[in-house]
């Protein structure tokens, strides 16, 4: 079965600062694929970026980058440049390509002015 | 591409009621999926559609809830006889073809249960 766990709870960062949110998980896939979505307050989940498990280059998209670690079963999210927007709660998930997503407990991100 | 709608966005009922969630997926999607998303804590898999077939159930899915997509376009999540702890946020997503390419979720239907 898979799992995500996402350790940290609550964080905050300074408005322009980089923040860096942990996820680690645990699959018997060989190909399988990750994840980060955004959840602002009262709004839809957004796909943030996204990880093939078979490709070594970390995803990038703007001022979000990932550090993959295969043999760590680690998928961090970095933010560069933080800005007011990114405050949200922020999830971590797995699938195996199939269809149903696994979610870990999600981290709540505050940007402080 | 309006994105995936739900309605209604909140419902109170009282505990015993019937309820149904309304979602609309992309137009263009044939996957459609539902979840459950409790106060802190991440969302969890319901259920799944291609297109107007109901692939898989999760085993939080009790007797009470039943989903259906009808001619595979929106799909309606009904709760009979609701219970105290069927109180949460029920997402609906969609995606076109396999799920690694990411979902596109909907705002959510919050429900509470008095």
């Amino acid at each position: 079965a898979q799992t995500v766990t996402q350790s940290q709870p609550e964080m905050s960062v300074q408005e322009a600062e980089t923040v860096t949110l942990s996820c680690t998980y645990d699959t018997s896939e060989n190909n399988y694929y990750l994840f980060w979505y955004k959840q602002p307050p009262s709004r839809q989940m957004i796909l943030v970026i996204r990880q093939e498990a078979y490709k070594q280059q970390n995803a990038t998209e703007n001022r979000f980058s990932v550090n993959f670690q295969k043999a760590a079963k680690s998928f961090s999210l970095k933010i560069s440049d933080s800005q007011l927007g990114d405050t949200a709660m922020y999830f971590c998930a797995s699938t195996s390509g199939t269809y149903k997503y696994i979610f870990g407990t999600g981290t709540r991100l505050k940007v402080l002015a | 591409d309006t994105g995936v709608s739900q309605d209604p966005r909140h419902k109170i009922t009282k505990r015993g009621q019937n309820v149904t969630f309304r979602c609309d997926p992309i137009s263009e999607h044939n996957r459609l999926y539902w979840y459950r998303q409790t106060l802190g804590q991440g969302p969890e898999f319901l259920t799944y559609f291609q297109n107007e077939a109901q692939l898989e159930k999760s085993r939080l899915l009790s007797d009470r809830f039943s989903a259906e997509r009808p001619k595979g376009s929106f799909s309606t999540l009904e709760i009979q006889r609701t219970e105290q702890g069927d109180s949460a946020m029920y997402l609906c997503a969609s995606s076109w073809g396999q799920s690694f390419y990411g979902y596109t979720f909907g705002s959510g239907t919050r429900l509470t249960v008095v």
